[in-house]
């Protein structure tokens, strides 16, 4: 089945600690997203990228890095730069079209010890 | 930048009958985009429902509908007969069209409780 997996579904990081969300898409989607959700809260973008090798920074960056070398391949890394990283952390994916869908995968819950 | 506002912060329903969610949204743009989403306790965001914004004719998916006003710059979810799978937190979400690509501003959501 055609989707997009994250991994892992729980996730805790010490301090100081670099920490990376893991995020797979089989959609064949030009498109990726990265959103950060807090408790009773909407969703915010971190990252996103439209292409392979080009991603640029969303609403709340600071603290947060990707990369995109493969089509299907999205990951988040949480730096120590980032001083509240307890959230839940959202990957999606699209065509890439304005007003196209996004899918979403189920998400990784991130805590800190 | 768009804003997207959800003035419900928490709803609740009877079985059966029908229930009406609010979003307003702030935008320089005339041709965009909005959706709702669902997301249930499982965290799983689910799309209920899609608007293009240069389409008059109000969106509808069997038990969902919204009533889409541009010069207001509203975009309210009616759910008809709603049932207890409905529970959820909704969020109305908004693109902006052209080069923003699939980019979304979500608002702060709405938990919506179906009671039996």
């Amino acid at each position: 089945d055609g989707g997009i997996t994250q991994s892992p579904k729980y996730l805790f990081r010490k301090e100081g600690q670099n920490v990376t969300l893991s995020c797979e898409q089989n959609l064949n989607h030009d498109a990726m997203y990265w959103y950060r959700q807090d408790p009773g809260q909407g969703l915010r973008l971190i990252y996103y990228s439209q292409i392979v090798n080009d991603f640029q920074k969303g609403d709340i960056a600071e603290g947060y890095s990707v990369s995109r070398e493969k089509k299907e391949s999205f990951p988040l890394t949480v730096t120590s730069a980032q001083k509240n990283p307890t959230a839940f952390y959202l990957c999606a994916s699209s065509s890439g079209t304005s007003g196209e869908k996004l899918f979403f995968g189920s998400g990784t819950q991130l805590s800190v010890l | 930048a768009q804003t997207v506002t959800q003035s419900q912060p928490e709803m609740s329903v009877q079985e059966a009958e029908t229930v009406t969610l609010s979003c307003t949204y702030d935008t320089s743009e005339n041709n965009y985009y909005l959706f709702w989403y669902k997301q249930p306790p499982s965290r799983q965001m689910i799309l209920v429902i899609r608007q293009e914004a240069y389409k008059q004719q109000n969106a509808t998916e069997n038990r969902f509908s919204v009533n889409f006003q541009k010069a207001a710059k509203s975009f309210s979810l009616k759910i008809s007969d709603s049932q207890l799978g409905d529970t959820a937190m909704y969020f109305c979400a908004f693109n902006a069209g052209g080069t923003s690509y699939g980019k979304l501003t979500f608002g702060q959501g709405t938990i919506l409780t179906v009671h039996p």
